[in-house]
């Protein structure tokens, strides 16, 4: 059965500050990474997507690198702003049994940027 | 805007109701989800429809019914619900439901069981 998990669970940083969200998946048989950005109450916002045979993506401030064999994946925030406090979730497609689309998501990082 | 829209926004219902959840999307997907979002656990996949067709059920109570008459509409039937399943229900499409996609979410409907 396919387990995801994200560290840590909450992250506070000063604003201008690089860092980085941690994604483990216990089974790398996987089609596919997203990661997804939510605001309170809010819905769900793509950010990237890596297919199993990239090692990373990229997009503006954000890079996304997956390392299949060791299950892992990282989102990487360059130059963080307050505009970026949300929950970061990062899902699975694939992997166990399912080929049905269905995601395997973690439980989310909490990240606030001050100003 | 992510083209999956989500009506209503926000639910109150009695355990007696019966509501209805209903989710549009506007990009040509062939493949739609209802995913579940409580306090405290991870968001969790409820059904998947590839082509009009249910491809799978997370094990779901049955007083939650799914509906896709079309690649573009897919609802959610309530009945006798449970405090219990207060939460946000979020729908999302993809090109096809095979694993291979990116999900596009809606805003979600926060629903609260009375």
């Amino acid at each position: 059965k396919q387990e995801v998990t994200q560290i840590p669970a909450a992250l506070s940083v000063p604003e201008g500050e690089n860092l980085v969200l941690n994604c483990s998946f216990t089974d790398s048989a996987i089609y596919n990474l997203q990661w997804f950005r939510q605001d309170p109450g809010k819905g769900l916002t793509s950010l990237l997507l890596i297919q199993s045979s990239q090692r990373e993506q990229t997009s503006g401030r954000l890079n996304a690198s997956l390392d299949k064999s060791s299950g892992r994946s990282t989102l990487y925030i360059a130059a963080s702003q307050p505009g970026d406090s949300a929950t970061y979730l990062c899902a699975v497609s694939g992997g166990g049994s399912s080929n049905t689309g269905k995601l395997i998501f973690g439980q989310g990082t909490t990240l606030q940027v001050k100003p | 805007e992510t083209g999956v829209t989500q009506t209503p926004r926000h639910l109150v219902m009695g355990m007696t109701n019966k509501k209805s959840l209903k989710c549009e999307q506007h990009l040509g997907h062939n493949a739609m989800y209802w995913y579940k979002q409580s306090a405290k656990k991870p968001l969790e996949l409820m059904f998947v429809y590839n082509f009009k067709e249910q491809t799978e059920n997370n094990s779901v109570p049955s007083r939650f019914s799914p509906e896709c008459p079309n690649s573009s509409h897919l609802f959610l039937h309530l009945h006798t619900l449970q405090p219990e399943d207060s939460a946000l229900y979020l729908c999302a499409s993809s090109l096809r439901g095979d694993g291979s996609y990116e999900q596009y979410f809606g805003p979600g409907t926060r629903l609260t069981v009375t």
